[in-house]
């Protein structure tokens, strides 16, 4: 059973850069047989799909998103990452790292506020 | 972007009985290889969201067959037979034919 927990600092301050993890347990990252994913919710609202990356390293992001996004994966820690850089108050979310192989797997989600 | 548009917002049901939620979306979600990605998900109460439905129709493991979907082209439903006291919620349509996916705004349903 695959396993995800996102982690990170809950307090970005703004023009800073957001950057959180998601480890991976009961399952390899280097699996052809899923693609890994951020999800955000900011507080009381909906779903927003942030990016995607694959096994073949081609990554998606949201273009809402694109300039100030990166996903990687790091094979050697069953690992992957999330960098989001000059965040302000709206990034202020519950950011959830999800993978998808025929089924869906979430983290618990880590609620991530952005204040100075 | 596509709009994925829910109705209702809100969805009072007494137990027991069959709700529909609806979704709309701005264009066709048939992707090229003939498949519509639409998927529906359910957020319990301070719980990760989990996919109930993909492929507009089809049930996800462990997915009570108390729910299902059903819809072609920009027009799609998720139906509950029976309302159950665990299926309080918000409930998302979401569509994974354009990129980038987007989600419905949500429906919440609750036990009158």
């Amino acid at each position: 059973q695959l396993q995800l927990q996102e982690s990170g600092p809950g307090l970005v301050k703004p023009s800073e850069t957001l950057s959180l993890t998601c480890t991976v347990s009961g399952g390899s990252i280097s699996s052809s047989s899923y693609y890994w994913g951020w999800i955000r919710q900011p507080p009381g609202k909906g779903l927003e799909w942030i990016g995607s990356i694959y096994y073949s390293g081609s990554t998606y992001y949201n273009p809402s998103l694109k300039s100030r996004v990166t996903i990687s994966v790091d094979t050697s820690k069953n690992q992957f990452s999330l960098k989001l850089s000059s965040v302000t108050a709206a990034d202020t979310a519950v950011y959830y790292c999800v993978a998808v192989a025929g089924r869906d797997y979430w983290g618990q989600g880590t609620l991530v506020t952005v204040s100075s | 972007d596509v709009v994925m548009t829910q109705s209702p917002l809100s969805l009072p049901v007494t137990l027991g009985q069959p709700a529909s939620i609806s979704c709309r979306s701005s264009q066709s979600l048939v992707y090229s290889d003939g498949n519509t990605y639409l998927n529906w998900f359910q957020q319990r109460p301070g719980q990760s969201p989990r996919r109930l439905i993909y492929k507009v129709s089809n049930r996800d493991s462990g997915v009570p067959d108390r729910f299902s979907g059903s819809g072609s082209g920009t027009d799609f439903t998720l139906k509950i037979s029976r309302v159950e006291a665990e299926d309080v919620g918000v409930y998302y349509c979401m569509q994974g034919t354009h990129w980038p996916w987007t989600f419905g705004q949500g429906t919440k349903v609750e036990i009158k």
